[in-house]
């Protein structure tokens, strides 16, 4: 089946700093992914929607200059969490959509990446 | 490696009808498994169950832990086209000996499509 691949895993870093997270698609095309943050004991909440080729669409409430994301090919999206603070420690989880079942809607998730800011 | 699975993975039903929609697991240090509704953007919340045999209801949707066969169902009665979506399950693990669950490991979904 599809695989969505999401590096690193975990990932600790100084406040101030920025960090990178890579998700993508290894046996499909995705031409779109969806990047959600999750709070513990919380439902997963909706970043933004990264479309290849284009800018991606951000929801209300998430600050597009501190989440940079990047959809440059069909296989990788990335988030960049800029000059990170320690409210940005979180879980963060990318999810694809395969390009060939777009009518199906079925999504293929991550693994998540476990961001601890000191 | 954890594993959730859940089935069937797409479902076509009438309107009115009765859907039940099955989630199984494989995982170590189980702590609540949860069910999603996606429609077009993000999964929302419906139950996170925790206990074995204790049904939970929020309308016409109900669902049930089974943790002896480590599974769940997820029940739709008198089905409507807004049902319409993609459900997922999903099992919260203890990834911690201090015991704080680490993330969220998801079944492929199933999608139910709902015919007028």
């Amino acid at each position: 089946g599809a695989v969505v691949s999401q590096h690193p895993s975990r990932v600790i870093c100084k406040s101030g700093t920025s960090v990178k997270i890579e998700c993508r698609s290894l046996d499909f095309q995705a031409t779109t992914m969806f990047w959600y943050r999750q709070f513990p004991k919380q439902s997963l909440m909706l970043m933004a929607t990264s479309n290849e080729g284009s800018k991606a669409t951000y929801e209300q409430g998430v600050e597009k200059d501190k989440f940079l994301i990047n959809h440059a090919s069909l296989t990788l999206s990335t988030l960049t969490v800029t000059s990170a603070h320690p409210e940005d420690s979180s879980f963060y989880i990318c999810s694809a959509r395969d390009f060939r079942s777009a009518g199906t809607g079925e999504l293929f998730f991550g693994e998540g990446s476990r961001l601890t800011v000191l | 490696e954890d594993k959730v699975v859940q089935s069937p993975l797409s479902l076509v039903v009438h309107e009115g009808d009765t859907v039940t929609l099955n989630c199984s697991y494989e995982v170590t240090n189980f702590r609540s498994l949860l069910w999603y509704k996606q429609e077009k953007k993000a999964p929302t919340f419906l139950f996170m169950l925790t206990s074995s045999g204790i049904e939970k209801k929020s309308g016409r949707l109900s669902s049930i832990l089974d943790k002896k066969e480590l599974s769940s169902i997820l029940n739709i009665t008198a089905t409507q086209t807004g049902d319409s979506a993609i459900y997922l399950c999903a099992v919260a693990l203890y990834m911690y000996s201090g015991g704080g669950a680490d993330g969220l490991t998801f079944g492929k979904g199933t999608h139910l499509i709902i015919q007028p």
